[in-house]
């Protein structure tokens, strides 16, 4: 399986801050990398697809880039909502994996 | 678009579980439905799909042998279950819609599964 290793596992931060979240993959795997928020006792929640998609209806200050191996999740001027866990996501296997998370505390 | 699941589940060690997964608001046959779970605390494990249309499945490795995914195109309802279960089996389970680039962009409230004795 394509390994996915997401830094930090947590983050303070305060309000206005940006906050930069990184997933390196264990082998290439071009642009398949998703990144979902998760509250706690809900569902995950879908941010960006493709690496640097902005899903309907997400935030504009939400923003993802990289490829290849390393890919980078960019939360900007953060507000009270965003306190969350992030996580991840290959999809470049049909047996995709996902990232251990990195929780954001405001 | 809604992804509705069946209640939560208490099952013993050894048992077998089957979660439902009810679809609306979208062509049900034409996107995968995804399995994952989430143990307590834990981060989040794909367990498998399966298409629709067709029926066929991909499972993840670990679960091979061990886990089956069926559907019904008739009530859109997609089926996961999950056999030998043991205490790290329990998690909440959830379905998702296959999306752009293989990602879920619709997932189900989940589904609880305790398993103890």
């Amino acid at each position: 399986d394509i390994q996915m290793t997401q830094s930090p596992s947590f983050v303070s931060a305060s309000l206005g801050d940006r906050v930069m979240i990184t997933c390196r993959a264990s082998q290439t795997i071009d642009n398949s990398v998703n990144w979902y928020q998760q509250k706690p006792g809900k569902a995950p929640k879908l941010l960006i697809y493709g690496a640097s998609n902005l899903q309907s209806g997400v935030p504009s200050g939400f923003f993802g880039s990289g490829s290849g191996t390393d890919f980078t999740l960019t939360i900007t001027n953060l507000q009270p909502e965003d306190y969350a866990t992030y996580f991840c996501q290959q999809t470049y296997s049909i047996s995709q994996t996902f990232g251990q998370g990195t929780k954001v505390e405001i | 678009v809604h992804l509705v699941q069946s209640g939560a589940e208490m099952k013993k060690p050894g048992a077998s579980v089957k979660v439902s997964c009810k679809s609306s608001g979208y062509t049900f046959s034409d996107y995968y439905v995804h399995w994952v779970r989430q143990a307590p605390g834990q981060g989040l494990e794909w367990l498998g799909r399966i298409d629709p249309k067709s029926g066929g499945t991909n499972y993840a490795q670990k679960f091979q042998g061990r886990v089956t995914m069926t559907r019904d195109t008739s009530t859109t309802t997609a089926y996961l279950e999950l056999y030998r279960l043991a205490s790290d089996d329990a998690a909440v389970y959830y379905c998702a819609k296959s999306g752009s680039h293989g990602s879920s962009d619709y997932w189900g409230q989940g589904t609880r599964v305790t398993v103890s004795s």
